[in-house]
């Protein structure tokens, strides 16, 4: 089964200060992974995604991540953290079924991100 | 495009009682996943349905259950409701199976009193 490790449940930077948050994740296949945000009492927003096509993904909102398989990590970053980006963020890996396109996300335990000004 | 909706927001029900809740899916997208997602166990998966059929099932009781109408929009519904079935129901709409994207709507608060 398929699974992703937040490593840190609480993460502190101040305005304007590079963000870094970390997953690690185990798969017996190669796997999509996903970094999504949620707001508070909010749903569910995609960052970026990984689809095992380049290895550095681009996403919204001047988000990034990098696949190293070598190290089972997909960690997300950003140079320079805004206000708004203080929210909860989940690494999620992709378990897919047999040729039905089932997909289940599996979600990591979450990250909370604080900016401070 | 209309994102994933939700309905209600917001629900207090009564240990005991049963609850439907309802999911319309982006248009065109025909698979709809539920998740549930608590403070202590996060956010775990319920089921998914596809051109109304059930494909999958998370490990959650017979109490809940869901279906899916033709047009997509899908509901799920929980029965004889506990305390702990309090939490965050969050739906989410995927397009072509070869998409790997999930859209999450803003999800439906259920506390159980």
């Amino acid at each position: 089964a398929q699974s992703v490790t937040q490593l840190d449940s609480h993460v502190s930077v101040s305005e304007g200060t590079p963000v870094l948050l970390r997953c690690n994740y185990s798969s017996s296949y190669s796997p999509s992974l996903f970094w999504y945000v949620q707001h508070p009492n909010k749903g569910l927003q995609l960052l970026l995604k990984y689809t095992s096509a380049a290895t550095l993904v681009k996403g919204i909102n001047g988000f990034e991540a990098e696949f190293k398989k070598s190290e089972t990590s997909f960690h997300l970053t950003k140079p320079s953290a805004h206000m708004s980006d203080a929210a909860e963020y989940f690494c999620v890996v992709s378990d897919l079924g047999t040729g039905t396109g089932f997909q289940k996300l599996v979600f990591g335990t979450g990250t909370r991100l604080l900016v401070s000004p | 495009k209309a994102g994933v909706t939700q309905t209600p927001r917001y629900l207090i029900k009564t240990r005991g009682q049963q609850v439907t809740l309802s999911c319309s899916p982006i248009s065109g997208h025909r698979s709809v996943s539920w998740y549930q997602q608590t403070p202590g166990q996060g956010l775990q998966f319920l089921f998914e349905y596809f051109s109304e059929t059930q494909r999958n099932k998370g490990n959650f009781p017979g109490r809940f259950s869901g279906r899916q109408f033709s047009n997509s929009r899908s509901e799920m519904n929980v029965s004889t409701l506990e305390l702990g079935d309090s939490a965050l129901y969050l739906c989410a709409s995927k397009g072509q199976t070869s998409s790997y994207e999930q859209y999450f709507g803003p999800g439906t608060r259920l506390t159980v009193t």
